[in-house]
Parts: structure tokens; sequence; C-alpha cells
């Protein structure tokens, strides 16, 4: 299982490009995350799709599309990319957003994302 | 509404030392609390976990936390420091809304090791 993997590892947008961030996840996870990084905040919550089909947004969605294509795969759109958006983006899956809350969460590798 | 404090950004410790990271935790139900490493240039993982029963947890590489109700803490410790943990950790609680759950994190704090 390769778990959560994503794309691009790194990126360089200049300020008003648009771009989509890949990610997929082998584990029949139902339930996907997308989160940014940045230095001294932790990790703040962008959208998240309990299921297929559904999408749902976090503490920060300004400025973010994106997409539950499939079981497996959940994008990240920057329409018009601005440099406050320089951050790491980490994407994550987990079996079931309902229910206790017991679940681990699983994290890919991040996206790098530089606007300048 | 449920949230995370970790108290000290940076903590550095020696080679073979005591290591504890510090946690509080809001919530207004009873708490699923996690502890996540993250090794410079990768994502997170988990280094364990306390939902219900026993209050101290055993994570990996020596890793233990200790749920205490009464403090609302979750704090990290490994009783002796290794160079290899060298890294950041971040305190999660599980945030109930909507009929959905989800994780809040702590800003992190990140390990320093010396020889």
């Amino acid at each position: 299982n390769a778990g959560v993997t994503q794309t691009p590892k790194f990126q360089v947008l200049k300020t008003g490009q648009s771009m989509t961030l890949q990610c997929a996840q082998d584990m029949n996870h139902n339930s996907m995350y997308w989160y940014r990084q940045d230095p001294g905040m932790g990790l703040r919550l962008i959208y998240y799709s309990a299921s297929e089909g559904t999408t749902d947004k976090g503490e920060v969605p300004n400025g973010y599309n994106v997409s539950r294509l499939n079981k497996r795969e959940f994008s990240l759109r920057l329409e018009s990319a601005a440099p406050s958006q320089t951050s790491v983006y980490f994407c994550a899956s987990r079996k079931s957003l309902r229910g206790g809350g017991t679940d681990t969460q699983y994290f890919g590798p991040g996206t790098r994302l530089t606007v300048l | 509404a449920q949230s995370v404090t970790q108290l000290g950004s940076h903590v550095s410790v020696s080679e073979g030392a005591l290591v504890l990271l510090r946690c509080n935790y809001s919530s207004s139900v009873p708490p699923y609390l996690f502890w996540y490493v993250q090794y410079p240039n990768q994502g997170l993982q988990l280094l364990l976990k306390y939902t219900t029963g026993a209050t101290l947890v055993k994570g990996i590489n020596g890793f233990e936390a200790e749920f205490k109700k009464s403090e609302t803490s979750f704090h990290l410790t490994k009783p002796s420091a290794h160079m290899s943990d060298a890294a950041e950790y971040f305190c999660a609680v599980t945030l109930f809304s909507g009929g959905y759950n989800k994780l809040i994190f702590g800003a992190g704090t990140r390990l320093a090791v010396h020889p």
C-alpha cells in the first residue's frame, strides 16, 4: 500500500496563476482532508470530504476549491494564487468522519507551494 | 468548543535526557487525543492516541502520554532522548460538529536533541 500520495512535491507559482494539487489514497477510506501548515500555526483545515460526492468547508476555505473525484482522489484547486497561499499543503484520509472519532488519520508527504 | 494548546514552540534536550512535551486541551465532551510526529520534509505520522480505558498510553519509538482529566492535559514523554527524535510534534483533539468529527491541531513543538 502506498497510503496517501500527493503531487506535485514542490511548486512555484506567480500571483494570479492557477493550479491543482492532487491527492490519492489506497486504503479504501471514506473521508479525506486538505490542510495547510504555516509556521507557528499548526495545521489548519481547508476543506474536507466525508464521503464520495460530498465536500465541506473547513477553517480556512477562502481562495480554494476542491473536488472529490471518486473514493480514492481528492483534489485542491487554487484558482488565482496569492502570496498568502504560500504554505505546505497536506492531504489526509481517515476511515470515517462519522462515529466516535477514534480512527487514525493518515497524511501524505505534502506539497510545498511558493507564490511569488 | 474543542481546542489544543502546546506549551513551548521549541524544546531542546541533550541526548539521553528526559523528553517532556506539554499539551493541554479544552473539550466539552470526553476527548479523544492524539500525538503526531513530523520529521523534516515529511508528512505527519501517528505516535499514539487516547480514546478510552487506560490513561497511560504507549506509542511508537518509546514515547508515552498520560491523559489527566483533572488537569485537562495529555503530555508526551520519553525517558531518554535519541538524536533521531528531533522532529516537530503535534497534539490534536477530536472536534465533534454537525454529526462529523475532525481533528483540531495544536501549533506544534519543535524538539531539538543535542549530543
